[in-house]
């Protein structure tokens, strides 16, 4: 069990609202990733942190802000939601520094945007 | 930017059938090769991890092969059973952030 807690775990919002989406680790694993899931399109990447304070963009980051203030907590922040943004969000950290350990994921949040 | 492609999309076997799941990608620079499994309405569960210096990983009735130069995966299941119905992603490792560029997936079901 790699320790990976997400919350909420289902939300339904609407348009133009603030949404932030959490993900806490029990380690202190460096690597964490935020990733959305949509039909087709497999799993995307849309920010991840490579430590406290260090946070970069991925292939999907546009309308997404993230924060790490503390190596246990990655936040996905949606600052006014919009339906396109209506998806499963997967966070997952990388138990190793050199790319020999598989990232473990999340359980997963269903987030609905009306 | 790295394009990772699963075919066929979804697969039905019968019981004891042995399975082949292809993933190719198109850069083959990569860190590393990661298989995973995802039951309907959960998260991902990691299966097998190769890196790039390995041409294939084994676990129990699953093995994983890597050719880097042709940019392909296969992950092979021996004697499938109803339990191995989910659906299967490939993922790769393009650098050395470990971020995932991952395939859409093969939904595989296993007739009793």
């Amino acid at each position: 069990d790699a320790g990976i807690t997400q919350s909420p775990r289902h939300k339904v919002t609407e348009t133009g609202t603030p949404v932030t989406l959490r993900c806490h680790q029990t380690e202190n694993h460096r690597y964490m990733y935020w990733y959305r899931q949509d039909p087709g399109h497999g799993l995307r990447l849309i920010h991840y942190s490579y430590g406290v304070k260090d946070t970069d963009k991925g292939e999907v980051s546009d309308g997404y802000s993230v924060s790490r203030s503390k190596t246990e907590d990655f936040l996905l922040t949606l600052e006014s939601a919009t339906s396109s943004q209506t998806s499963v969000y997967f966070c997952a950290i990388s138990e190793s520094e050199e790319g020999n350990q598989p990232q473990h994921f999340g359980d997963g949040t269903r987030l609905s945007i009306l | 930017k790295q394009e990772v492609t699963q075919i066929p999309a979804a697969l039905s076997v019968p019981e004891g059938e042995n399975l082949v799941l292809n993933c190719s990608f198109t850069d083959s620079a990569i860190y590393n090769l990661q298989w995973f499994r995802q039951d309907p309405g959960k998260g991902l569960t990691s299966l097998l991890l190769i890196q790039s210096s390995q041409r294939e990983q084994t676990s129990g009735r699953l093995n994983a092969s890597l050719d880097k130069s042709s940019g392909r995966s296969t992950l092979y299941i021996a004697a499938s059973q109803p339990g191995d119905s989910a659906t299967y992603l490939c993922a790769v490792s393009p650098d050395n952030d470990y971020k995932l560029s991952f395939g859409a997936g093969t939904t595989v079901t296993v007739r009793a």
